[in-house]
């Protein structure tokens, strides 16, 4: 089956550092990945859309500048948080659009851990 | 946009007791509703989903029905076990490999 990987799976760092987290897939090729964001027992929100070549679809009042997002090729997308801040701590999750027999499906990362102290 | 509501947010059953969780949805243009479970800190798992031109499906203890004029749809997992204690959410698309918006989880504990 489609695997996803997200790299790292947790990080810490100082507030007003930069964090890049990866998202791969691993065995088939994604134009299109999402970025989602969890905070502790909360559900998960859709921050952007991120196309392969082109540039990303932010949700409203998701920060573009502050959530930077790359799609440089067909198996991997980064999520840049700039000057992240405590607030920004949260359970960031992606997903990447693949093909199951002749549908379209998500298939999910094991997600990335930010802990800003 | 597109807005799920879910209920409830946490729900208790005894094993093997049957549990029900409900979503709705507002966008008249989603026709793909999966659900997924997570357990803690672990990548939401697939476990059910339901195309707009269906309104059943099951697939051995769970089922999902869909009602699109209401726009509503609801989960419901029969002879509960142990293992089925994880946070449930519900999502909306508008085709399979678009965004997903997710409802807000259902807790569901299954007390031995």
């Amino acid at each position: 089956g489609a695997v996803v990987s997200q790299h790292p799976s947790w990080v810490i760092c100082k507030s007003g550092t930069s964090v890049k987290i990866e998202c791969r897939s691993l065995d088939f090729q994604a134009t299109t990945m999402f970025w989602y964001r969890q905070f502790p027992k909360q559900s998960l929100m859709l921050m952007a859309t991120s196309n392969e070549g082109s540039k990303a679809t932010y949700e409203q009042g998701v920060e573009k500048d502050k959530f930077l997002i790359n799609h440089a090729s067909l198996t991997l997308s980064t999520l840049t948080v700039t000057s992240a801040h405590p607030e920004d701590s949260s359970f960031y999750i992606c997903s990447a659009r693949g093909t199951s027999g002749s549908t379209d499906t998500q298939y999910f990362g094991p997600g990335t851990r930010l802990t800003v102290l | 946009g597109e807005n799920v509501e879910q209920h409830p947010s946490t729900l208790s059953v005894q094993e093997g007791d049957s549990a029900v969780i409900k979503c709705t949805y507002s966008d008249s243009a989603s026709n793909y509703f999966p659900w997924y479970k997570q357990e803690l800190g672990k990548r939401p798992q697939l476990i059910i989903d339901i195309r707009s031109n269906v309104g059943e499906k099951k697939d051995q203890r769970i089922a999902v029905t869909l009602n699109k004029t209401a726009k509503h749809f609801s989960l419901h997992i029969t002879e509960t076990q142990p293992e089925d204690s994880a946070v449930y959410f519900c999502a909306a698309a508008q085709n399979t490999g678009n965004q997903f918006y997710f409802g807000t989880g259902t807790s569901l504990t299954v007390i031995p």
